[in-house]
């Protein structure tokens, strides 16, 4: 089955910084990619999601880069500021799937300090 | 909200009580799903229905027992539980297939307690 690796588990960063994190997956047959963010006490939401026909996609701040050949995928927050300071998820899944499950990684704590 | 509500939001329990968690989706999609979130580690997938069939089971204990008795309600009935089983327990809710975006919509979870 799918297998999803995430990194770092933490990360600090001063506001207006930029933040990257990063997952790998293993099952080559993956071709959807969201990406969660979880804020404290809160549920987990979709910020951005990638499918394996596109190598990069944006929206505001956030970016998500894909590298299908060495089964890896970033998200990217630039500018960062403290309603940042998150959990976040990576996951991977296939459209394929009928069921419609997701592998998710472990996630990331995300503090940004003013 | 997005659509997907769980009760109760917390839940205090001792290993000998019986318990229900509920859930329920207004979105109109067909597949749901329980999972356990533990802090520090991934969240796990504990159990998939679609179209009302359980179609997973990731070797859950038989302590916990889903039932989903139409597309839009999803119970997770407790029994005899262990401490260890203290964690968030989120649904989700989505609509797989091609035609659709396999977007996952989670409720607020249940903060559950065992004693």
């Amino acid at each position: 089955g799918e297998n999803v690796e995430q990194h770092p588990s933490t990360l600090s960063v001063q506001e207006g910084d930029s933040a990257v994190i990063k997952c790998t997956y293993s099952d080559s047959a993956s071709n959807y990619f969201p990406w969660y963010k979880q804020e404290l006490g809160k549920r987990p939401q979709l910020i951005i999601d990638i499918r394996s026909n596109v190598g990069e996609k944006k929206d505001q701040r956030i970016a998500v880069t894909l590298n299908k050949t060495a089964k890896h995928f970033s998200l990217h927050i630039t500018e960062t500021q403290p309603e940042d300071s998150a959990v976040y998820f990576c996951a991977a899944s296939m459209t394929t799937d009928s069921w419609g499950k997701f592998q998710f990684g472990a996630g990331t704590q995300v503090v940004v300090t003013p | 909200e997005t659509g997907v509500t769980q009760t109760p939001r917390h839940l205090v329990m001792g290993m000998t009580n019986k318990k229900s968690l509920k859930c329920e989706q207004h979105l109109g999609h067909n597949a749901m799903y329980w999972y356990k979130q533990s802090a520090k580690k991934p969240l796990e997938l504990m159990f998939v229905y679609s179209l009302e069939e359980r179609v997973e089971n990731n070797s859950v204990p038989s302590r916990f027992s889903p039932e989903c008795p139409n597309s839009s309600h999803l119970f997770l009935h407790l029994h005899t539980l262990q401490p260890e089983d203290s964690a968030l327990y989120l649904c989700a809710s989505s609509h797989p297939g091609l035609e659709h975006p396999p977007e996952q919509f989670f409720g607020p979870g249940t903060r559950l307690t065992v004693l």
